[in-house]
């Protein structure tokens, strides 16, 4: 049963956009989310986290948002550039305990940006 | 420089045989991770291990094999009782989560691996 839920398999923004990229989990022990963004026939790079005890946290064009009450992160990349195009995987960690530090991902949204 | 490497590459095997493949990070991470990737699927996580001499199952673990003897090295075996194993491998590790507020996970370059 997937734990970490990412509804959007794909998204399509224009050049200089907003993208929103949503990510729903049903655990709720998790207490740090991260994205990773993927190429294809490449491993996955860290983008951005977040805790649990914030609402929002912003790396230069990236911005997570979390809703706890929703169960809900989004990601926003201001502006978007065709290099953004990728897959992103949101993932959730539900600390110490019974899952043992590991990620649970999402199954992941494919990002195009188009000129 | 530091890092996880993964090889090779691309893999090809015939139905029925074992292959290996071979995961090393030079991290100094304690806690090794190995994922499959299929399209729509997302990663689902097959065996990990937080210590040497230590590893448990993921969510996807029968038809697979792994071995720990080394902090440094993580090889996952594909057995011929893994059903569908044609996809794209990753192999990933993490610092010790005593060290860190979280559980940042770094993640190799992938082995695709074919089933002819």
């Amino acid at each position: 049963d997937q734990q970490v839920k990412q509804n959007s398999p794909s998204l399509s923004v224009q050049e200089g956009r907003i993208s929103i990229l949503n990510c729903d989990y049903t655990n709720s022990m998790f207490d740090y989310f991260l994205w990773y963004k993927k190429y294809p026939a490449e491993g996955p790079t860290f983008l951005i986290s977040i805790s649990s005890i914030k609402d929002k946290n912003e790396d230069g064009r990236f911005t997570v948002f979390l809703n706890k009450s929703a169960k809900h992160l989004s990601l926003h990349i201001v502006p978007s550039q065709p290099g953004d195009s990728a897959v992103y995987f949101c993932a959730a960690e539900g600390g110490r305990g019974s899952t043992l530090g590991r990620l649970y991902f999402g199954r992941g949204t494919q990002l195009t940006v188009w000129p | 420089d530091g890092g996880i490497t993964q090889s090779p590459k691309y893999l090809f095997r015939k139905e029925g045989q074992n292959v290996t493949l071979s995961c090393e990070q030079n991290l100094n991470h304690d806690a090794m991770y190995w994922y499959r990737q299929d399209p729509g699927q997302g990663l689902r996580l097959i065996y990990y291990s937080q210590i040497v001499n230590d590893f448990q199952k993921g969510d996807i673990a029968e038809g697979y094999s792994v071995s720990r003897e080394k902090k440094e090295s993580f090889p996952l075996t594909v057995t011929s009782a893994q059903k569908n194993p044609t996809a794209f491998y990753l192999c990933a590790s993490s610092p010790p989560l005593a060290g860190s507020a979280y559980n940042e996970q770094f993640f190799g370059p992938g082995t695709r691996l074919t089933v002819l």
